[in-house]
């Protein structure tokens, strides 16, 4: 059973940067694609990013572009997102999902999610 | 920008049938977009139901189905029980690396 295990909640100040990490096991890590995605409090969920793991190459959402940088370490298995300039409306949970399959351009395996909050 | 589009609620009698849909602001939804459905429970993460428009992740019961619906993705729940209130989410892939959610479904069950 895949598992992906992301790292604890994070407090910050406006204007710091946060990293999140998703420790992925049980399958290998360079087959497969990993994205994230936020939901603020009570809203839904919005697609921040991916990353091609065995690559390297990583696409994000117009949104997100210049505030998110999706890296990865394969010898940890484990894929990161890192928030920079945060702002209260970052606050929000974020979640790692692991794509289906190599061939297949879905969300598959959620991450339990990071909560991440701004507060000055 | 293409926007996803979800009802926002949607209500259903114990034992009825609901279908949600996923659609665009401009075009039409097809197999090309391998839409998939979530389902999110408060404080819990997003639960994968169907993917690739019509194939039920594992353990997923089969009263829960995928299709396309006119120019819809279309999440189908047949003999609805009580523990399927919850939000119901879309995503479309967009082609480019691109992917993009929809607005999702708060799903009443009374």
């Amino acid at each position: 059973q895949v598992q992906l295990v992301q790292s604890g909640a994070e407090v910050k100040k406006p204007g710091a940067s946060v990293k999140v990490s998703c420790k992925a096991s049980r399958y290998t890590f360079t087959n497969y694609a990993m994205h994230w995605v936020r939901q603020a409090p009570g809203q839904g969920l919005e697609w921040m990013g991916w990353i091609n793991v065995d690559t390297g190459d990583t696409k994000y959402a117009q949104k997100f572009q210049g505030k998110v940088t999706i890296t990865r370490d394969t010898s940890a298995s484990t894929a990161y997102v890192e928030l920079s300039s945060l702002r209260h409306e970052d606050t929000a949970v974020y979640y790692c999902v692991r794509q289906w399959s190599m061939v297949t351009p879905t969300l598959g395996y959620w991450g339990q999610g990071t909560l991440v909050t701004v507060s000055s | 920008q293409t926007v996803v589009t979800q009802e926002p609620s949607f209500s259903v009698s114990p034992g009825g049938t609901v279908t949600l849909t996923c659609g665009l602001s401009s075009g039409s939804v097809s197999t090309s977009y391998y839409p998939s459905w979530y389902q999110q429970t408060p404080g819990q993460p997003p639960r994968t139901l169907i993917y690739s428009t019509y194939t039920r992740s594992s353990g997923v019961p089969d009263r829960f189905s995928g299709s396309i619906l006119g120019n819809k993705a279309a999440l189908t729940i047949t003999g609805a029980q009580a523990d399927d209130e919850s939000d119901y989410y879309c995503v479309l892939y967009m082609g480019g690396s691109i992917w993009v959610f929809g607005g999702g479904t708060k799903l009443t069950v009374l």
